[in-house]
Order: structure tokens, then C-alpha cells, then sequence
């Protein structure tokens, strides 16, 4: 079983829909989680960061971590043709900086 | 633009081969990690340093090494190499590791290719 399971499927939506991505995770002590935004051709670079359980927001964004279920999501309201990227789900433990990553979801927001 | 540069951007060789990629962390960024992504693994660990020193070892083949320069330059060495070593190599750059947070900014990418 992989640490880090995130179906790879690609998603294409309205633009102004939401967008729903989500990742599951089996090592119990990843206490940090992000997502990063991979644009084609380029690096990834962070988009959301929580520490532990909760909800945080910032903008059209909303990370989810539920430690309980081990389970964590993205949401992105009033979807862009700008946020067509790929969504990588990541995560570490409290002792060292090694990210742990889903394969991504490929978005595409169509106009 | 992240602030951490990585030469080559593409690479073409042949099996057997060695190539070398190189990464130039951000300013004042003290440690360095190396990924690896295909489309079959997704991105995954291979190595980190920190001030010059090996920090943490991933899923990084015994035919890799990495070393980490006192202007705080890396550059990842690849012998040996497989078809199956085709991917993108990104490299990120953190301020120092295990601060809170510790964001990792990532390179554009090398993309090698081995015929």
C-alpha cells in the first residue's frame, strides 16, 4: 500500500464550478499536509498548508484534514480557466522534511 | 518564479550513460532536495541536504549520488542509466528543515530523456 493514494483521474469542469480533490494516507504520524499546483512544463509550488486536523481557507481555496480518517481534501469554489494544473496532495511527519506526494489530478477548467 | 535554477532544462542520452544535473538553491535557502517524477510514481523523495550534509535518504537507486557544495550549490549524479530512468528531476530549496512551516520551493525541472 502506498503512503500517499490520490485517484490520478483527470477532472474537467465548468468554469464557476467547484472542484473537489481529495487524497488518503496511511502512515499516522504525517502531522503536516499540503497541496501544491503544478502548472504543465513547470515546478510545483505550494498552494494550501495545514498543520494537523481542520479546516483552513485562503480565497476560492479550503484544505480539509481529517486525521481520524486519514483523509484529506481540497476544494476550489468559483472555478478558473487559471487553475487548469495538476493538484498534488503532500505530506510529512513532524521529524524530518521528506514529502510525501499523491500522483496528482489533472484539472481543467473549460470556459 | 520560485528562485531555484536547475541546468539543464532538457537532457538527451544514452543508456549506460552519466550525466550530472545541477541546482542553485534560493537565497539563504540552507537545504536542498531532490525528486524525482514519472508518470507511473508520481514525485517522488530521492535525497536531502542541509548546509553541505546528507539529511535524509529516499527511494534513491544506488547508481544515484548527490552531494551538496559549500556555496550551497547540488548537483545530482546519474550513472549507469536505464530506459526507465526517463523523468523529470526537480530539485526544491527550504530555508532550514523542520521549521513550521518549511515550505520547499521547487526548480523548473530536468527533464531526462535516455534512449
Amino acid at each position: 500500500q502506498k503512503e500517499v493514494e490520490q485517484d490520478p483521474g483527470p477532472l474537467s469542469v465548468p468554469e464557476g464550478a467547484i472542484v473537489s480533490l481529495n487524497c488518503t494516507y496511511s502512515n499516522s504520524a504525517f502531522q503536516y499536509f499540503m497541496w501544491y499546483r503544478q502548472y504543465s512544463r513547470k515546478g510545483p509550488e505550494l498552494l494550501m498548508y495545514t498543520y494537523s486536523s481542520g479546516n483552513k481557507e485562503d480565497g476560492r481555496f479550503t484544505a480539509q484534514v481529517d486525521k481520524s480518517s486519514k483523509y484529506i481534501s481540497l476544494f476550489i469554489r468559483d472555478s478558473q480557466p487559471s487553475d487548469s494544473a495538476t493538484y498534488l496532495c503532500a505530506m510529512r511527519t513532524g521529524g524530518n522534511n521528506r514529502l510525501a506526494f499523491g500522483k496528482g489530478n489533472q484539472v481543467v477548467v473549460i470556459p | 518564479d520560485s528562485g531555484v535554477t536547475q541546468t539543464p532544462k532538457h537532457l538527451i542520452t544514452a543508456t549506460g550513460q552519466r550525466v550530472t544535473l545541477r541546482c542553485s538553491p534560493r537565497s539563504g535557502d540552507l537545504s536542498v532536495y531532490w525528486y524525482q517524477q514519472s508518470l507511473d510514481q508520481g514525485l517522488q523523495f530521492l535525497i536531502q541536504y542541509y548546509n553541505g550534509e546528507e539529511r535524509a535518504k529516499g527511494n534513491i537507486l544506488e547508481r544515484f549520488s548527490a552531494q551538496q557544495f559549500p556555496d550551497l550549490h547540488s548537483e545530482l549524479n546519474l550513472s549507469s542509466l536505464e530506459l526507465g530512468d526517463s523523468a523529470l528531476y526537480f530539485c526544491a530549496s527550504s530555508v532550514v528543515p523542520g521549521g513550521t512551516p518549511d515550505t520547499q520551493y521547487f526548480g523548473p525541472g530536468t527533464r531526462l530523456t535516455v534512449l
